[in-house]
């Protein structure tokens, strides 16, 4: 998976409670991406980042925030877990300036339940 | 935002035959149009892209058809194998800049003996 891990892997949480997401990159891609994948709506984009602490919102954005204080770490947070955001989550990077012609790499996902 | 819409949403096909998928997009200013292979529980990974200053890419059994005009392209795979058995997803890249691209609804293929 291109020098991506995310953690964890699994995770079931109860409703109200906060959630952070972690994507590590060996690759030392400029660019991150989170997206969540759920059946009939394929893969939407939540947040990415463009570098150190520059991120910005993708098209399904409500209830989860995002930080990058090193280029190899993205987090995910939601931080007051709902149903809705029962889903698998993918984290994603790419290298170049002009990202979306150059290939994304994505990692293995995390799959998350929230009770 | 970009729309890219995609279908059918599953298709069965046995060993062999082709396997046909289809993607339209609405804006015309773009000029990359990626396809990923997604296997159960996997990430997404690239497997044959296309510029539409071409209406054909060809790797090995895997063909994407451009059609420019029409704004669709499609994948086509030609002898179908089991191993092929897997979600596959077209993508754009979205109205908001370079950096973002908005992926089809995904097409779950079953190759059956």
């Amino acid at each position: 998976d291109a020098g991506i891990t995310q953690s964890p892997r699994h995770k079931v949480t109860e409703t109200g409670t906060p959630v952070t997401l972690r994507c590590h990159q060996t690759e030392n891609h400029r660019y991150m991406y989170w997206y969540r994948q759920d059946p009939g709506h394929g893969l939407r984009l939540i947040h990415y980042s463009y570098g150190v602490k520059d991120t910005d919102k993708g098209e399904v954005s409500d209830g989860y925030s995002v930080s990058r204080s090193k280029t190899e770490d993205f987090l995910l947070t939601l931080e007051s877990a709902t149903s809705s955001q029962t889903s698998v989550y993918f984290c994603a990077i790419s290298s170049s300036g002009t990202g979306a012609k150059e290939t994304q790499y994505f990692g293995p996902g995390t799959r998350l339940l929230v009770l | 935002q970009q729309q890219v819409k995609q279908s059918p949403q599953s298709l069965i096909v046995q060993k062999g035959g082709i396997s046909i998928i289809n993607c339209a997009y609405e804006n015309t200013a773009f000029d990359y149009f990626p396809w990923y292979q997604q296997f159960p529980g996997k990430g997404p990974a690239l497997l044959i892209a296309i510029r539409p200053d071409v209406s054909e890419k060809k790797e090995g059994r895997f063909t994407i058809s451009f059609n420019k005009s029409a704004k669709q392209f499609s994948l086509h795979i030609m002898d179908s194998q089991p191993g092929d058995s897997a979600t596959y997803f077209c993508a754009a890249p979205s109205s908001g800049g370079y950096q973002k691209v908005t992926f089809g609804t995904g097409t779950k293929l079953q190759v059956i003996p």
